[in-house]
């Protein structure tokens, strides 16, 4: 079956410090992926999306790419501030089907 | 469109009673899906459908039962509440193709 799996957490760093939070995935078939972010009491958000290999996401200063090679898509940010602090799930749909990492909890310290 | 809705909110059962989680969409998709959310976990997928008429389960079925007979409505039924099944539900729906799922707000159920 499906499966994702997200760096452990939790990622605490100080206000312009650089982000990644690897993704890495398994799939039988042709999946999108995505980046959904959650903040505390609060549904998902989606942050970004890729639909095919090689495919770059970016949103509100976010990036990931699709690397169908590596099977990975890996949460990038060049400067992070405090209210990026959040619940970040990598997830990929395939068939009407999502299936997400664990979460990333990200604190970004002034 | 108001896209994915839920409805309860909030609901606090006790062990042993039975309720349903509501579930529409107003956007035609084919796909609708249930997930529930543990705290310090991702979602997990309980039930799925690929159309009206046609569901199936996901990784954690046991507990709970879904019919779908409409394209737009896809119902969530607890048949014994349990402490195990506290829990956020989120619903979902897509179109046919992995370009976007479109996530509800949540209900969240505390079984007691």
């Amino acid at each position: 079956g499906n499966s994702v799996t997200q760096m452990e957490g939790p990622v605490t760093l100080s206000e312009e410090a650089f982000l990644t939070i690897n993704c890495t995935y398994t799939a039988t078939g042709y999946p999108s992926l995505f980046w959904y972010v959650q903040y505390p009491g609060e549904g998902l958000q989606l942050l970004l999306k890729a639909t095919k290999a090689d495919d770059k996401g970016s949103n509100k200063g976010f990036e990931a790419t699709y690397r169908k090679e590596t099977t990975s898509f890996h949460l990038e940010k060049g400067s992070v501030q405090v209210s990026d602090s959040a619940v970040y799930f990598c997830a990929l749909l395939d068939a009407g089907k999502s299936t997400f990492g664990d979460g990333t909890t990200l604190t970004v310290k002034p | 469109n108001a896209g994915v809705t839920q409805t309860p909110k909030f609901q606090v059962l006790k062990t042993g009673q039975s309720m349903t989680l509501q579930c529409a969409q107003d956007m035609n998709h084919e796909y609708m899906s249930w997930y529930r959310q543990d705290p310090g976990m991702g979602l997990r997928l309980i039930h799925y459908s690929v159309g009206a008429g046609i569901t199936d389960q996901g990784e954690v079925p046991n507990g709970y039962n879904v019919s779908r007979s409409t394209t737009e409505d896809f119902p969530l039924r607890l048949l014994s509440a349990a402490p195990s099944q506290t829990s956020v539900y989120f619903c979902a729906s897509s179109y046919l193709g992995n370009y976007e799922q479109y996530f509800g707000p949540g209900t969240r159920l505390t079984v007691t």
